[in-house]
């Protein structure tokens, strides 16, 4: 079964930082580009980050450069975020999803149901 | 940054009718790179439709999507009991890729 599941959310202080891990089966992990799309709850989707197939192309939004790193690790079948300097925004539900190809440029086809982050003091 | 602005904010329809919802960009989106998306409550995204107009594996073909350039539109030919939910465009064009805000289809 092709399947995403990702973990590492909880809860953590302005400031702070966590991260967030995604493991991919059932699929050639290397064949695609991933992301990390965020959606408060009750809200709408919000594009985080994301890379190509080997992780040399990556991609930002506003939101988050500077205080976020997205990577992966082909070998072990999985994407990760770096969340740093954490702020009350993040706070939101983080998606791991699969581009229909390589780059990082995509369209996601699969889609993993969440990690869980909450920022408060 | 390309912003995608949708319309209605809510459509209110009974199964059968037909749905059209709007995806405007605030500026031509690259190689129509856009691409539509289901998402009911509790569950994760699905994607629909990517190219603008091509529809992704087991969609069934009351689903279409149109348009290039700067707009784009989804077509729900008979709306069935289950395709009640929110649905988002993305562009996919160039980074970032962003969401419109999202269209409410409800009875």
């Amino acid at each position: 079964e092709v399947q995403l599941v990702e973990s590492g959310g909880g809860a953590a202080r302005p400031g702070g930082s966590l991260r967030l891990s995604c493991v991919a089966s059932g699929f050639k992990f290397e064949d695609h580009g991933m992301s990390w799309v965020r959606q408060v709850p009750g809200k709408g989707l919000e594009w985080v980050a994301g890379l190509n197939w080997n992780g040399d192309t990556t991609g930002y939004a506003d939101s988050v450069k500077g205080r976020v790193s997205v990577y992966r690790d082909n070998a072990k079948n999985s994407l990760y975020l770096q969340l740093d300097i954490l702020i009350d925004e993040d706070t939101a539900l983080y998606h791991c999803a699969r581009g229909r190809g390589y780059g990082l440029r995509n369209g996601f086809d699969i889609w993993g149901q969440g990690t869980m982050v909450t920022v408060s003091s | 940054e390309i912003v995608l602005t949708q319309s209605p904010g809510t459509l209110s329809l009974s199964p059968g009718e037909r749905a059209t919802l709007s995806c405007r960009a605030s500026q031509n989106v690259t190689n129509n790179y856009l691409a539509w998306y289901q998402q009911k409550p509790g569950q994760a995204p699905r994607l629909l439709i990517h190219g603008a107009s091509r529809r992704a594996t087991g969609v069934p073909d009351r689903f279409s999507g149109s348009g290039s350039g700067t707009d784009f539109t989804l077509t729900i030919s008979r709306l069935e009991p289950e395709d009640f939910a929110v649905f988002y465009c993305q562009q996919y064009g160039s980074s970032p890729l962003t969401f419109g805000g999202g269209t409410k289809v409800d009875i």
